[in-house]
């Protein structure tokens, strides 16, 4: 079956710019969470959805935000970009069962904000 | 609150030499605990999960990491390495969410 799917993979912004990630988790699947990832912090968790509802949130500004669909599928904003939020944006997405069931990740959005 | 602690960012190991990735967890509740690799450009593959079934617990590609509560650790092995596991190399503990938290990851290093 179909792995997590993240788009774009690419993507560059200007500071200042807001941009909208997107994921499609495996089918069946009714958790996703977000986590950015950079060689000085490392992977941090932004936010998890289940069932559309923002159910764990990380210690990131409100410039960060997130949505899930009915179909699952969720999106992550971030609005007024600054340097330091170029990073690989990770998804994972799992049955959402607790912390037993396991994590799939996509590939990743790699965002160069200039 | 719970924390991950990987010691050594970087570790070189000969190939067919014994591979040792240290975590050292911090958690007040028993823990959850994983070990993910990353290839490059890629996301996280699991390799292997605690959940308190046994404390040896065995992975994909030969990899086993050994739960032990007294020295609130679960460090990753391998006996023989093998050129494609030079990876980047994440712990991480969960509690009962869905919030995984990593440690800083080590990059593992195969000498020919």
């Amino acid at each position: 079956k179909a792995g997590v799917t993240q788009t774009p993979r690419y993507l560059i912004k200007t500071r200042g710019q807001q941009v909208t990630l997107s994921c499609s988790p495996i089918s069946g699947h009714r958790s996703v969470s977000w986590y950015q990832q950079t060689p000085g912090q490392g992977l941090q968790f932004l936010f998890e959805y289940f069932s559309e509802t923002q159910r764990n949130k990380g210690n990131f500004p409100g410039r960060f935000s997130g949505r899930q669909f009915s179909n699952s599928r969720s999106e992550m904003n971030v609005s007024t970009l600054e340097l330091g939020d170029s990073a690989l944006y990770l998804c994972a997405s799992s049955l959402g069962g607790g912390p037993n069931t396991e994590a799939f990740f996509g590939q990743g959005t790699r965002l160069t904000v200039v | 609150a719970q924390s991950v602690t990987q010691l050594g960012s970087h570790v070189s190991v000969s190939e067919g030499a014994l591979v040792l990735l240290r975590c050292n967890y911090s958690s007040s509740v028993p823990p959850y605990l994983f070990w993910y690799v990353q290839y490059p450009n890629q996301g996280l593959q699991l390799l292997l999960k605690y959940t308190s079934a046994a404390t040896l617990v065995k992975g994909i590609n030969g990899f086993e990491a050994e739960f032990k509560k007294s020295e609130t650790s679960f460090h990753l092995t391998k006996p023989s390495a093998h050129m494609s596991d030079a990876a980047e190399y994440f712990c991480a503990v969960s509690h009962r969410d869905d919030k995984i938290i990593f440690g800083k990851g080590t990059r593992l290093h195969i000498l020919p």
